[in-house]
């Protein structure tokens, strides 16, 4: 089945820089790949996502890039504020009728004011 | 936008006893799935719940454990079935078909805490 890899684990930056979090996936058959961000104690919200005829995508302080040859897809937040401190999630699907999301492990960013 | 609920949004068990989580979407979806997410993990498919039929379960779950049902396309129900303190843990509903065929939205969690 697939399997995605997150990294890194945790990442702390300073308010204002950009912060990238990388995932790879192992089936090559995957073609949906959606971002979660989840608050303390909240539920997984969607933020962006990527279907694989698309390389780029970008939603204002948000960008999401995919290079299906290696595998592996980024986070990319620009501006970083203290209200984007989270835990993310990637996820990687396999739409063949329905979708079922294999998730990364989680990365925790701390935006320091 | 719709509306996914879940009740309970906490509870506090004695190891042995069941619980059944119920999760209730506004409007009708494709389908419905149930996540546990252990304390600072990421999320683990339990199963898909089919509408009117056997739920598909993941690779290490198994239905006497995890009964799951789902009567109609808005509503579902996951029992976690003769706890023990290795059961404490999130449980997320999702759902799929709101929005797109591709994209899941979660439920907000049920807290278990088995003592």
């Amino acid at each position: 089945g697939e399997n995605v890899e997150q990294h890194p684990s945790t990442l702390s930056v300073q308010e204002g820089d950009s912060a990238v979090i990388k995932c790879t996936y192992s089936d090559s058959a995957s073609n949906y790949f959606p971002w979660y961000k989840q608050e303390l104690g909240k539920r997984p919200q969607l933020i962006i996502d990527i279907r694989s005829n698309v390389g780029e995508k970008k939603d204002q302080r948000i960008a999401v890039t995919l290079n299906k040859t290696a595998k592996h897809f980024s986070l990319h937040i620009t501006e970083t504020q203290p209200e984007d401190s989270a835990v993310y999630f990637c996820a990687a699907s396999l739409n063949s009728g329905y979708s079922t999301l294999t998730f990364g492990k989680g990365t925790m960013l701390l935006v320091s004011p | 936008s719709a509306v996914i609920s879940q009740k309970p949004s906490r509870d506090i068990c004695q190891r042995g006893t069941s619980l059944t989580i119920q999760c209730q979407v506004d409007s009708q979806v494709t389908m419905m799935f149930w996540y546990r997410q252990q304390p600072g993990q990421s999320l683990t498919l339990i199963a898909t719940a089919n509408q009117g039929s056997e739920a598909t379960y993941e690779s290490g779950f198994v239905i006497d454990k995890f009964p799951i049902s789902r009567p109609n396309l808005t509503f579902s129900t996951l029992t976690v079935s003769n706890m023990s303190p290795e059961d404490s843990s999130i449980y997320l509903c999702s759902v799929l078909g709101l929005a797109s065929q591709e994209t899941q939205y979660f439920g907000p969690g049920t807290r278990l805490l088995v003592l």
